[in-house]
């Protein structure tokens, strides 16, 4: 168990849907970091929040967004779904802003597949 | 921008032996860092092994151990004495700070199949 809570496990909805993934980072770590995991593209980088504060984005559509809240938890919101979207969405988090100076923990994902 | 490339879509072992992974990547930094993670079928990534750019001497974590060209831009995994458990997809990984980022870049990844 690496400490980092993500819900829920699976997720299916329609075409055009808004969802929300959430993430809860291990205790005492600061930095979120959300993935995209696809078949054909790989593991993609989307967004990156340190301490409520927007650190670094990445490959992330403007139908996407996320924001990070003071209890540090965060939440990854994706709307007007296409079937394209379909893919497993990781959360990791890390103690420090800096990732390469602290190991940085995955939770276990979130399977959503866009119908 | 930084790119991870794994030459090896698939590779398979017999269990007890020794396997590498192939990894290369592309950066004009010279301070990083590269990493190995394990997603097993349970689909949580486990990170296996680091290594920091400027340490010469390569990583070692168990059975697990890199060798680090930083000058050929080469950071390989070898498996020693392999066992069922290590059936997985591997992903290499570089994080570094251009752009102000400290994200993880991933190759496509490795599957590798330890047979019995």
């Amino acid at each position: 168990d690496s400490g980092v809570t993500q819900t829920p496990k699976h997720l299916i909805t329609a075409t055009g849907q808004r969802v929300t993934l959430r993430c809860s980072p291990r205790s005492g770590d600061l930095s979120v970091y959300w993935y995209q995991q696809s078949l054909d593209q790989g593991l993609q980088f989307l967004i990156q929040y340190y301490n409520g504060e927007e650190r670094a984005k990445g490959n992330i559509l403007e139908r996407f967004s996320a924001q990070q809240f003071p209890d540090l938890h965060s939440e990854l919101n994706l709307s007007s779904l296409e079937l394209g979207d379909s893919a497993l969405y990781f959360c990791a988090s890390s103690a420090g802003r800096a990732l390469v100076n602290t190991e940085a923990f995955f939770g276990q994902g979130t399977r959503l597949t866009v119908v | 921008a930084q790119t991870v490339t794994q030459s090896q879509p698939e590779m398979s072992v017999q269990e007890a032996e020794t396997v590498t992974l192939s990894c290369t990547y592309d950066t004009s930094e010279n301070n990083y860092y590269l990493f190995w993670y394990k997603q097993p079928p349970s689909r949580q990534m486990i990170l296996v092994i680091r290594q920091e750019a400027y340490k010469q001497q390569n990583a070692t974590e168990n059975r697990f151990s890199v060798n680090f060209q930083k000058a050929a831009k080469s950071f390989s995994l070898k498996i020693s004495d392999s066992q069922l458990g290590d059936t997985a997809m591997y992903f290499c990984a570089y994080s570094g700070t251009q752009g102000g980022s400290e994200k993880l870049v991933f190759g496509k990844g490795t599957k590798l199949t330890v047979n019995p």
